[in-house]
């Protein structure tokens, strides 16, 4: 049970490129979501995802894409890159068992650096 | 506009001490307030969470109140711990599992 994986780890990029942060989990967990930490600011949500097949954008998704083909898998794209999407982000999941109590598990996060 | 407001930004408490952090939110919608820890470097990680048909909750040294009428809620670390020195984060969505919106966090030292 490895949790919640993301890749990389830290990565920097130049104005206008693209790339995939990728974000795994083996807990079989419904939800997951992105989000992304500027200082000051807490953690802002990107986009979220109920389950293999449905997503919906959060507060800050322009700029992003994402799919969910299977339960383990949520990456999040960079269509062109901007300075303004240097942040560190972190993907997480959760499990709200019926009538339960939460689990949720957030990734050690992707510092990312756009030039 | 931010509508969770978490007031103060950090805070230095001494050891054994009680460390209170608070949060104000806006959408009366919201129906679940979890609280988050972070390390640096490292994730979040669920602390303790509370739904408004209770006006506390606590688990071990982490108590939450919530005021509904006032649209506020707080977490007080009981007996304070060098180790609890991390930045905290209230949060809150209509549902468990469903969207949050976080405060801005408070960066809580414990000084031994």
């Amino acid at each position: 049970n490895a949790g919640v994986t993301q890749t990389p780890k830290f990565q920097v990029l130049k104005t206008g490129q693209s790339m995939t942060l990728q974000c795994a989990q083996d807990m079989n967990h419904e939800y997951m979501s992105w989000y992304r930490q500027d200082p000051g600011m807490g953690l802002r949500l990107i986009h979220y995802s109920v389950g293999a097949g449905i997503t919906d954008q959060g507060e800050v998704p322009n700029g992003y894409n994402v799919s969910r083909s299977t339960t383990e898998d949520f990456p999040l794209r960079l269509l062109s890159a901007a300075p303004s999407q240097t942040s560190v982000y972190f993907c997480a999941s959760s499990y709200l068992p019926s009538g339960g109590k939460e689990t949720q598990y957030f990734g050690p996060g992707t510092r990312l650096l756009v030039l | 506009q931010q509508q969770v407001k978490q007031s103060p930004q950090s805070l230095i408490v001494q050891k054994g001490g009680i460390s209170i952090i608070n949060c104000a939110y806006e959408n009366t919608a919201f129906d679940y307030f979890p609280w988050y820890q972070q390390f640096p470097g490292k994730g979040p990680a669920l602390l303790i969470a509370i739904r408004p048909d209770v006006s506390e909750k606590k688990e071990g040294r982490f108590t939450i109140s919530f005021n509904k009428s006032a649209k506020q809620f707080s977490l007080h670390i009981m007996d304070s711990q060098p180790g609890d020195s991390a930045t905290y984060f209230c949060a809150a969505s209509k549902a468990a599992g469903n969207k949050l919106t976080f405060g801005g966090g408070t960066r809580v030292l414990v000084k031994p």
